[in-house]
């Protein structure tokens, strides 16, 4: 069964480096997703992307943060000064379709650690 | 604007006891729910979803949920738990925009005792 991946599956980086979490969607999907869940909170939505495009994102998202299908098969978030408080695990997912209520299919996550 | 409670971040039953797992939700406009599992080290899997229709929803692994409008709930149950089913569930709301971002609860990890 077709299945979203993510890498690494641990990233420990030091504040103010830049880090790119990976994200391979399902190959026939066209919408995606970043979310992230700080360790004990809930699982916040950052942004999505349809069309080479940001479709939402949330005030999370600020210009810290961006993303990015390279090639068409990657879908990519990039943090590009790194603070203590962007420790998290990051989940990638995508959907075949937008439609309010659609499925979205997650990735086992990526934890990133700030030191 | 959306939100979720789930009330209790860790339930703790007997193998082949029911299970319970609470989820109330607040929205303006007519929601679409979802419940999703995480088993460890894994990604979050969808266990069933409401959008219109029947309010008893029936998922995979033999859960079910009843969406109720009049008590904004949408709780996540099992008539008999298995140890396979020791997980976090995550129950979680449309946010309604045209790209239908989810809003999640914190989450409840289910543990199984034998």
């Amino acid at each position: 069964e077709p299945e979203v991946t993510q890498t690494p599956s641990h990233q420990v980086t030091q504040m103010g480096q830049e880090v790119i979490l990976r994200c391979v969607p399902i190959s026939n999907h066209l919408y995606f997703y970043w979310y992230r869940q700080i360790l004990g909170q809930k699982v916040e939505f950052l942004v999505s992307f349809y069309n080479n495009e940001i479709s939402e994102k949330s005030e999370i998202f600020d210009d810290q943060f961006s993303v990015e299908r390279p090639d068409g098969s990657n879908f990519t978030l990039k943090i590009r000064s790194t603070k203590l408080e962007d420790s998290a695990m990051y989940f990638c997912a995508s959907s075949p379709k937008s439609r309010v209520g659609y499925e979205q299919y997650f990735g086992p996550g990526t934890r990133l650690t700030v030191t | 604007a959306q939100s979720v409670t789930q009330l209790g971040s860790h339930v703790s039953v007997s193998e082949g006891a029911l299970v319970l797992l609470r989820c109330n939700y607040s929205s303006s406009v007519p929601p679409y729910l979802f419940w999703y599992v995480q088993y460890p080290n894994q990604g979050l899997q969808l266990l069933l979803k409401y959008t219109t229709g029947a309010t008893l929803v029936k998922g995979i692994n033999g859960f079910e949920a009843e969406f109720k409008k009049s008590e904004t709930s949408f709780h996540l149950t099992k008539p008999s738990a298995h140890m396979s089913d020791a997980a976090e569930y995550f129950c979680a709301v449309s946010a309604g925009g045209s790209q239908g971002n989810l809003i999640f609860g914190k989450g409840t990890k289910l543990s199984v005792k034998p």
